[in-house]
């Protein structure tokens, strides 16, 4: 199935740096919608986009959806040990969601 | 936020049997439920979509008689893997759409699969 690219693949940074992972598309959406997923549970909403160009924050967290609505940004503020785990883009038109192929972030103390 | 919840969270059983996975909308009414499935180190990919009172919509590649799914009320959908063998053997996770608009999908907790 179509998925989305997301980069990096995999993120090992120190607690308290910033961190910035993206993701791409060929195809257009109407909604960006960036989730996590801890090990063995389902993903979790950070935060949704609904217009083209928007940037949006949720605590340390800040995404844009990009102007051509093919890409999105999330970032992440002052990393914490608890912000370990798999993020995934989702780009959603009509009624599915195209999920990206995750970045996986390790934080070390 | 919604809560979905799903029941079993483990389930291990011999190659040949059927097993039955519940997705429960908990404070809401979803009228459409998803059904992915993730194997490991992958992303979620969509195997269906259920809609209340109809048949299920399923992705391609995906074999309907294999995977049944029944949306019998407004807050439970059900998947069966029907005959499961080990490549069967996966995480299966559920949404619903909720929100003022329907624009939002709230994800169970998973099932975790394993066909010996």
């Amino acid at each position: 199935g179509q998925q989305l690219n997301q980069s990096p693949q995999s993120m090992f940074i120190q607690e308290g740096e910033d961190v910035s992972m993206n993701c791409t598309s060929s195809s257009i959406f109407n909604t960006w919608l960036w989730y996590k997923q801890d090990p063995g549970e389902g993903p979790v909403l950070l935060i949704a986009l609904y217009k083209a160009g928007e940037l949006t924050s949720n605590g340390r967290l800040t995404a844009q959806f990009g102007i051509t609505r093919k890409d999105s940004f999330l970032n992440i503020s002052a990393s914490i040990p608890s912000d370990v785990g798999i993020y995934f883009c989702a780009g959603h038109n009509t009624d599915k969601l195209i999920f990206g192929t995750g970045t996986r972030l390790q934080v070390f103390p | 936020g919604a809560v979905v919840s799903q029941h079993p969270s483990w389930v291990i059983c011999k190659s040949g049997t059927s097993v039955k996975i519940e997705c429960r909308s908990l404070d809401f009414q979803a009228t459409t439920m998803f059904w992915y499935r993730q194997f490991p180190k992958q992303s979620l990919m969509l195997m269906a979509t259920s809609n209340e009172g109809s048949k299920a919509t399923y992705e391609q590649g995906v074999e309907k008689d294999k995977f049944l799914i029944n949306h019998a009320s407004l807050t439970l959908s059900t998947l069966t893997v029907t005959s499961a063998h080990p490549e069967d053997s996966s995480f299966y996770i559920c949404s619903a759409l909720a929100g003022q608009y329907q624009e939002t999908q709230y994800f169970g907790p998973g099932t975790r699969l394993l066909v010996l």
